[in-house]
């Protein structure tokens, strides 16, 4: 069973780069691509943005384009995001995931980690 | 950019009852549509892709359909276990989330 886990710090003062790592663990890296979604409290899902496993293949939401950056490290089963120049407006829920090779759903979840931007 | 609407954004119903949840979108998606189930600490677990195709494991009560712009998620007989906050997703080109349907126990 492909389980993904989230970490990094819960708080991040604005104006600061946010850094989540998700591990992949019961199933390869390789062969998927993988992605960050977010949900500030009381509002829907947002796509962040996704990478294939070789870090060759990246897309990113276009309203955070300029902010984020994802990366993979195949050999720690591990891929990362960071956001910078965090506003209380980037508070949320911040999900790792596994998007299918063929189509662009998000087939396994991480259980989420809560990031507060302190002003 | 594309949205995603879902009614009702609340739905109080009892275990047994059959219900279904709509998603709209602004421009046609055709069958690039997912459903999700979220509770609070758990990991979201993907239900339905392809706008009808059910994803394994998930309960055959389960059931997706719509094409074009207008999509329903139908659960047949509501379990105990199914009150939850269910979104839609499109992936026909970025991809975007439906507000969200939070079914209550009545």
């Amino acid at each position: 069973q492909v389980q993904l886990q989230e970490s990094g710090p819960g708080l991040v003062k604005a104006s600061e780069t946010l850094s989540l790592t998700c591990t992949v663990s019961g199933g390869s890296i390789r062969s998927y691509y993988w992605g960050w979604i977010r949900q500030p409290p009381g509002k829907r899902l947002e796509w962040i943005a996704y990478i294939n496993y070789s870090g060759g293949i990246t897309n990113y939401n276009p309203s955070l384009k300029s902010r984020v950056t994802i990366s993979v490290d195949p050999s720690k089963s591990q891929f990362s995001l960071k956001l910078t120049s965090v506003t209380a407006a980037d508070t949320a829920a911040y999900y790792c995931a596994r998007r299918v090779t063929r189509g662009g759903y998000f087939d396994y979840w991480g259980q989420g980690s809560l990031v507060t931007v302190s002003s | 950019d594309i949205q995603m609407t879902q009614s009702p954004s609340t739905l109080s119903a009892s275990v047994g009852d059959r219900v279904t949840i709509t998603c709209r979108a602004s421009q046609s998606i055709t069958i690039y549509l997912a459903w999700y189930q979220l509770k609070p600490g758990k990991a979201p677990k993907l239900l339905i892709y392809d706008a009808s195709t059910l994803q394994s494991g998930v309960p055959s009560r389960f059931s997706g359909s719509g094409s074009g712009t207008e999509f329903t998620l139908t659960i047949s007989s509501l379990q105990p276990d199914d009150f939850a906050t269910y979104y839609c997703q499109h992936y026909n080109s970025y991809y975007t989330f439906g507000q969200g349907t939070k079914l209550e126990i009545k």
